[in-house]
Formats: C-alpha cells, structure tokens, sequence
C-alpha cells in the first residue's frame, strides 16, 4: 500500500514571497502519478499540478513548480510570488500507473498555507 | 458546462436514520468514487466504481453502500449512521484512459448527531 506524508501541518508566507510545501511518498510501484490539490475556504478540490513519475523534468504551471527526487521520494511545491488567493489546504496526492486498477488516489494530510499581506 | 453535481451540500441528521448523498456527472466518464475528508487525515477513499454495475472498496468502506445502476450517477447510502462517520464527503469522476486526474464535486458536509 502507498502512503504520503505531509509533514508541514501549517505554514504562513508574506505577499510575494516563495514557499516551498513539503511531501514525501512510499511505493513499490515503478510508475505512478503524482499531484498537488488545492482547496480554498470554499472546499473546491482544484488540480494545481501534475507529475509523472517516468518524466525526470519537473512539472512547472504558472507560478506553481515542483521538485520531483524520485529516488528520494519527494515531491515538493513551490509557488512563487505568493498572492492572497493562495491561502488553502494543499494536498499532496499519489495514483498508481496500473491498466484497470482504477485512478484511485491516495492523499497526504493537507498543509494550511496562510498568504499575509 | 462539465461538473460533478453533489447533494445535498449540508446535512445534519441524528443517528440511524438512512440518508444518501447523490453524485451526477456529465461527461462521460467510467470512474468515479468517493472520499471522505478528516482533519490530518487528508482525503481517504470509500468506494470506487469502474463502470456501470462494477463497484468496489477503498480503504475505509465499513458502514457505506454505493451503487452504479447509470454511468452518470454514483450515489453514497449510509445504511445506519453513526457520529464516526461525521466528515465531509466528496464524488469525484475521471475517465478510464490515460490515467486523467480526476474532476471533484464541491463536497458534502454530514454531520451525525
């Protein structure tokens, strides 16, 4: 069975600046995806980014990139110039590459990420 | 516009008392599933669906009933509710191929009293 580790339960940024959100995962499988979600104060599960593990550069949308170390198993966000719409739960997500396995996710514990002006 | 449709949104209700949440999706696609989301547990996995009439568990399926008699609908029955399964729930649908990430409906909050 995987599991993810979120190990940052809180964290705060200014305005502007650049955070880097913490996950680490543990899995036998070779291939597999893996995703950060974010969820504002409206509860909305929204897609930020998306990894493939067979792909050695990281993914990068916008202001949001990662820092995907296979090996180490570690799949960390960073968003840069941070801006109030941020503030949400973010949460770190693994899903298996396996034909007819169905596309279940398995997700960390969240971090809240509070953006000060 | 292509959406996961949860209802109701809220719902307090006391213990016992069946209930089902319903989860619609238009855009066609084979998988769905449903979470339910606790405090530093992140999102956990109930049931999943692969297709019509293909229904299975996910690691915390005790108390819930799901079926899938439409693509369309997935809807989550709670048999006897208890104050343990206080949560808030999501649908969620992806289509079958190419591993796409799933789309999320905008969540359920039961409260079980």
């Amino acid at each position: 069975a995987q599991t993810v580790t979120q190990s940052q339960p809180e964290m705060s940024v200014q305005e502007a600046e650049t955070v880097t959100l913490s996950c680490t995962y543990d899995t036998s499988e070779s291939n597999y995806y893996l995703f950060w979600y974010k969820q504002p104060p409206s509860r909305q599960m929204i897609l930020v980014i998306r990894q493939e593990a067979y792909k050695q550069q990281n993914a990068t949308e916008n202001r949001f990139s990662v820092n995907f170390q296979k090996a180490a198993k570690s799949f960390s966000l960073k968003i840069s110039d941070s801006q109030l719409g941020d503030t949400a739960m973010y949460f770190c997500a693994f899903m298996k590459e396996r034909e007819n396995a169905g596309n279940m996710l398995t997700f960390g514990g969240g971090t809240r990420l509070m953006v000060k002006p | 516009e292509a959406q996961v449709t949860q209802n109701p949104r809220y719902l307090i209700t006391v213990t016992g008392k069946k209930l089902t949440v319903t989860c619609s999706q238009n855009m066609n696609h084979e998988y769905m599933s449903w979470y339910r989301q606790d405090p530093g547990l992140g999102l956990r996995q109930i049931y999943y669906s692969m297709n019509v009439e293909v229904t299975d568990k996910g690691d915390v399926p005790e108390g819930y009933k799901v079926s899938r008699k439409e693509k369309r609908n997935f809807p989550l029955i709670l048999e006897s509710p208890s104050p343990n399964q206080t949560s808030l729930y999501f649908c969620a649908s992806s289509s079958q191929t190419g591993n796409q990430p799933q789309h999320f409906g905008d969540g359920t909050r039961l409260s079980i009293l």
